[in-house]
């Protein structure tokens, strides 16, 4: 199994382009999760997914948008991206189903590193 | 919601010393309790995970965390430290019906040789 897939690693937008992350799960997760990651603010949630067709907001989903129309890709998008939006990025994802010591461990993407000039 | 805190931003040990990172979450139900690890330039990888039985949980590379319910703490242990183990360290919780993981701002991390 790759795991959860993240591309692209790096990319850098001028203000205001858009752009997607592509976010892909081979593991059959029914959840998965977009966060940020800032220095000394850890990760923040922008938004998850319990399942296909069901998405909803985590704590800083403001400025992005995302879809889940199979199980197992889960993209992010930025439509009119700002300096604020500078970060790196990670999909996960989380199985759910099954016993809870299995069902409730997240599994992290490599990241994507944004920077928005 | 619930939360999670870290209070120690920064540590700086010399290595072959000890190690303890501190975590205080509040929510008052049943949690499941996770340490992960983020390697410069790499993903977050689990470290060791807490979800009910013994409160003395056992993880990878000589880690250990203990989970005190009194205390709503889920402290990060290793007795000697390497230089491979400089890297940022986030504790996590979630319930067993939740849909979210709630991270705390992370600890970083660098032993001196």
């Amino acid at each position: 199994n790759a795991g959860v897939t993240q591309t692209p690693k790096f990319r850098i937008l001028k203000i205001g382009q858009s752009m997607t992350l592509q976010c892909t799960q081979d593991m059959n997760h029914n959840y998965m999760y977009w966060y940020r990651q800032d220095p000394g603010m850890g990760l923040k949630l922008i938004y998850y997914s319990v399942g296909a067709g069901i998405t909803d907001k985590g704590e800083v989903p403001n400025g992005y948008n995302v879809s889940r129309s199979t199980t197992e890709d889960f993209p992010l998008r930025l439509e009119l991206a700002a300096p604020s939006q500078t970060s790196v990025y990670f999909c996960a994802s989380s199985p759910h189903r099954g016993p809870v010591r299995n069902r409730n461990t997240i599994y992290f993407g490599e990241g994507s590193w944004l920077t928005v000039v | 919601a619930q939360s999670v805190s870290q209070h120690n931003h920064h540590v700086i040990l010399s290595e072959a010393a000890s190690l303890e990172l501190g975590c205080n979450y509040s929510y008052g139900g049943t949690v499941n309790l996770f340490w992960y690890v983020q390697y410069p330039g790499q993903h977050l990888q689990l470290l060791l995970k807490y979800f009910s039985g013994d409160p003395l949980v056992k993880g990878i590379k000589g880690f250990e965390a203990e989970f005190i319910k009194s205390k709503f703490s889920f402290n990060l242990r290793k007795p000697s430290v390497q230089g491979s183990d400089t890297a940022e360290y986030f504790c996590a919780v979630n319930t067993n019906t939740g849909n979210q993981f709630y991270f705390g701002t992370g600890t970083s991390l660098t032993v001196i040789p």
